[in-house]
């Protein structure tokens, strides 16, 4: 069965702590690998897709990676405007897309 | 350019009725997709469409749900007979037609309904 878990379910940070977030997939044929922010009352943004292991994308203090069997995300020197909730989700052949239930970022000024 | 709009943002409706809840994909994307979040819940997949039709509709909870896209734009996912279980936020998102690798996923505000 096809899915995606994320840990930790919340993570608090001083600003500055870097510190990474953790997606692993079990999706069959994955047909790419994307990571959305999403604030209280909006809908997902999108940050990055990744297509294969050994890609990685940055922007800004984030960064994405991929392996065969997880995805980080690496935040950097974090700022509070930098709190949010992290979505990761993988797509299979039959582009179906599977999210996880985030992680809930809190960075204290 | 304009993102993918939903409306309403909002929808209060009594046990019982039925509601309409619309999504405005951006233009030239052919894929347009279906979500519900709960509270504390991540995105639960509902339906996927590729221009008019629908090869997934595996995620729809029950039969009171249905979505149909005309144009190769505009849907509209329709609850009959809403129930208290159903009040969660509806999210759309739109993609280019998807080849060897999905599109990205650009998602629409969502819209909350409240099932009283």
């Amino acid at each position: 069965e096809d899915q995606v878990t994320q840990s930790p379910e919340a993570l608090r940070l001083q600003e500055g702590e870097s510190s990474s977030l953790n997606c692993s997939y079990t999706v069959s044929g994955l047909r790419g690998l994307f990571w959305y922010r999403q604030d209280p009352g909006k809908g997902p943004e999108f940050l990055f897709t990744l297509y294969s292991a050994g890609e990685e994308k940055e922007k800004e203090r984030l960064k994405a990676t991929l392996t065969k069997k997880e995805s980080f995300l690496h935040i950097t020197a974090p700022k509070p405007e930098d709190s949010a909730t992290y979505l990761c989700a993988g797509s299979n052949t039959g582009n179906q897309f599977y999210f996880g239930t985030g992680t809930s970022l809190t960075v204290i000024p | 350019g304009a993102g993918v709009s939903q409306s309403p943002s909002n929808k209060v409706t009594e046990k019982g009725k039925d509601v309409e809840l619309r999504c405005d994909p951006i233009s030239g994307h052919t894929a347009l997709y279906w979500y519900r979040q709960s509270l504390g819940q991540g995105l639960e997949f509902l339906i996927y469409f590729q221009g008019n039709s629908a090869p997934d509709k595996s995620g729809l909870p029950s039969d009171r749900f249905s979505a149909e896209r005309t144009g190769g734009s505009v849907s509209t996912l329709t609850i009959q007979r809403t129930q208290q279980e159903d009040s969660a936020v509806y999210l759309c998102a739109s993609s280019s037609s998807p080849g060897l690798t999905s599109g990205t996923q650009y998602f629409g505000p969502g819209t909350r309904l409240l099932v009283l």
